[in-house]
């Protein structure tokens, strides 16, 4: 198993739907990130868990909803999204919640390509 | 207002040169500074990192080097190889702030053999 999986790699969903996207790590770490990356633009970050617990929601829409069941699997629940909503969403984790950046790299998952029509 | 700044969208070089990577960021909280890699159809992964007490940090062919004052960092990848050929992104953080890292939009290296 790779240390951070995301399910499914592509998703396709109209405006109605609801979907969820699905990341599980494999590495003991207690904290996990939402991450979008928009075409041609940075990785933004979406939502913060630590030790299950959300901890920053950096202004997403209510149209996403994270959820964190324990400290190795995250979920990102999807409904009446936007066409502008289609990006590339990104799953991480680290170590630590907090503390030092030098011992608190994040791992990152493949990604679920979203489109949105 | 975007803090950590990738001007370069694309760079090609041949097999064998150095690669140099740039990257610039205007908030002077920022303290510590992350190179990523990214092939297709797979995740960042970490490659390098720095902090602001130091202006260099190599590790085999990657190095990084930091110009606080410019508020500048470079990637520099001596000897390059195909398999360097990736999208790198540059990414910074206050190191006690716990999670939030701020990235830039990334350059795609291309290595010809």
């Amino acid at each position: 198993e790779t240390g951070v999986t995301q399910t499914p790699r592509h998703l396709v969903m109209g405006m109605t739907n609801k979907k969820s996207l699905k990341c599980e790590q494999h590495l003991g770490h207690n904290a996990m990130y939402w991450y979008k990356q928009s075409a041609k633009k940075p990785l933004e970050l979406m939502f913060v868990y630590n030790f299950k617990e959300q901890t920053e929601n950096n202004s997403v829409p209510s149209r996403f909803s994270p959820e964190c069941p324990n400290s190795s699997h995250l979920f990102l629940h999807l409904h009446t999204l936007q066409p502008e909503d289609s990006a590339l969403y990104l799953c991480a984790s680290s170590q630590e919640p907090s503390g030092r950046w030098s011992k608190n790299i994040q791992y990152f998952g493949a990604g679920t390509r979203l489109s949105v029509l | 207002d975007q803090q950590v700044k990738q001007n370069s969208p694309s760079l090609s070089v041949q097999e064998g040169r150095i690669s140099i990577l740039n990257c610039d960021y205007t908030n002077s909280m920022f303290d510590y500074f992350l190179w990523y890699k990214k092939y297709p159809a797979e995740g960042p992964t970490f490659l390098i990192s720095i902090s602001s007490i130091k202006d260099k940090n190599e590790d085999g062919r990657f190095t990084v080097f930091l110009n606080k004052s410019a508020k500048h960092l470079s990637l520099h990848i001596v000897p390059s190889q195909p398999g360097d050929s990736a999208v790198y992104f540059c990414a910074a953080t206050v190191e006690t702030s716990g999670s939030r890292l701020t990235f830039g939009e990334g350059t795609q290296l291309t290595v010809n053999p």
